[in-house]
């Protein structure tokens, strides 16, 4: 059965670093892409980019390139989505899913982590 | 970017009864390999998104039959012929021809 499991919510203070994590399972993880998406609350769907654990080739869309980093880690199966610095407004649900070889679909879910950056 | 466009923003339906929801994108998603990457994801109130429908028509793994999806070039349709409790969230098309974008979302309620 293929599995995400996200990390635990968090809560800090604007300007402290982040790396919140989703652990696959269940599937080839160094075979299929695994993407990033922001849900900010009471709003949509947002797409933040996506790594192949295999070669670690990752790609981000143009509104969060430079404000995180996305990281796998072939040891444990697990993608890492990161924050140098944070900032209020990344206050949001975060999502991973993995996306299908053939399909391009987003077939599987983490059940997400929130994070909440207040001081 | 490809800007996808969902109509409408809110859909009320009465129980038993169809609902459609329309998805436009600013360019068309048939990619150079003849496919078109085009998806639908259900999301229920406190729930993770999940897929319904894959490449405008396929369902996915255990989605019920009243779910269709149909369209090319640049517009496509979700369709629930006969609409249940259940089905009360947010629905989103995504396309993945070109990098990945959402529409907006359309909220389904019953009347």
């Amino acid at each position: 059965e293929v599995q995400l499991v996200q990390s635990g919510a968090e809560v800090k203070e604007p300007g402290e670093s982040l790396k919140i994590s989703c652990k696959t399972s269940g599937y080839s993880f160094t075979n299929y892409w695994i993407g990033w998406v922001r849900q900010m609350p009471g709003k949509g769907l947002e797409w933040m980019g996506i790594i192949y654990p295999g070669d670690s080739d990752d790609r981000y869309s143009l509104s969060f390139r430079g404000q995180v980093t996305i990281s796998a880690d072939k040891s444990t199966s697990t993608t890492y989505l990161q924050w140098s610095s944070l900032k209020a407004s990344d206050s949001a649900m975060y999502y991973c899913a993995r996306r299908s070889r053939t399909t391009k679909s987003l077939e599987y879910w983490g059940q997400g982590t929130l994070v909440t950056v207040s001081s | 970017e490809i800007v996808m466009t969902q109509t409408p923003l809110s859909l009320p339906v009465t129980l038993g009864q169809p609902a459609s929801i329309s998805c436009r994108s600013s360019q068309s998603l048939l990619h150079s390999d003849g496919n078109t990457y085009l998806s639908w994801l259900q999301q229920r109130p406190g729930q993770p998104p999940r897929l319904l429908i894959y490449q405008v028509s396929y369902r996915f793994s255990g989605v019920p039959d009243r779910f269709s999806g149909s369209g090319a070039g640049t517009d496509f349709t979700l369709k629930i012929s006969r609409v249940e409790a259940e089905d009360v969230g947010i629905y989103y098309c995504t396309q993945a021809t070109q990098s990945d974008t959402f529409g907006q979302g359309t909220k389904l309620e019953i009347k």
